[in-house]
């Protein structure tokens, strides 16, 4: 029963190449976000999305695009990847109205060689 | 544009000492405070938040925060540490012409020695 979920794990892929992470929630959220953690543990935001709306951060490459089939998925599709994507990617979800938390997902450890 | 500071870069404590992290935030209306956890591997698990109310705000694990509006802060603070508490600690900001997103300091690295 868990929460949200992250797949792969991890993903070791050579530059250049395109490759996609997977999110799932079974939260009833209507919100979803993917967020970039540098091996500084630095975390930022790339994008916000629900059925009516994405945010993007402006200082995403637009090499990266989200993908929701439905609620309760948000894909992170990547391509040309280069040497400086190398970094932790999470998954979170939350309602979009009111106060409330944001649930992460394990993580997916991304290294371009 | 939001901004979450958290001043403490690495702490290294001792077990039984007692912790105190800052965290200080920009927005100037209504916010929603949270503090999160991630411990070596995992993923963020939430500590804390601050929705209304009681600005001393009761957490998981002992953990406590103080929401003082005058200071733009949301410290953090437990009064006795344990090796188990070593891990990365974020800040966060939700206000409400924030969207759905939320603004993370760039977290605090605790290091608790037995």
């Amino acid at each position: 029963d868990t929460a949200v979920s992250q797949t792969p794990k991890y993903l070791v892929t050579q530059m250049g190449n395109d490759k996609s992470i997977k999110c799932e929630q079974n939260l009833g959220h209507d919100t979803m976000y993917w967020y970039k953690q540098d091996s500084k543990k630095f975390l930022k935001i790339m994008f916000s999305y629900n059925n009516k709306e994405l945010i993007i951060n402006e200082t995403v490459p637009n090499r990266f695009s989200p993908k929701s089939p439905d609620k309760a998925h948000l894909n992170l599709h990547i391509n040309s990847l280069e040497l400086g994507d190398s970094a932790v990617y999470f998954c979170a979800s939350s309602l979009r109205q009111g106060p409330y938390e944001q649930y992460f997902g394990p993580g997916t450890r991304l290294t371009v060689t | 544009a939001q901004s979450v500071s958290q001043h403490n870069h690495h702490v290294i404590l001792s077990e039984a000492a007692s912790l105190e992290l800052g965290c200080n935030y920009s927005y100037g209306g209504t916010v929603n405070l949270f503090w999160y956890v991630q411990y070596p591997g995992q993923h963020l698990q939430l500590l804390l938040k601050y929705f209304s109310g009681d600005p001393l705000v009761k957490g998981i694990k002992g953990f406590e925060a103080e929401f003082i509006k005058s200071k733009f802060s949301f410290n953090l603070r437990k009064p006795s540490v344990q090796w188990s508490d070593t891990a990365e600690y974020f800040c966060a900001v939700k206000g409400p012409n924030t969207g759905n997103q939320f603004y993370f300091g760039t977290g605090t690295s605790l290091t608790v020695i037995p």
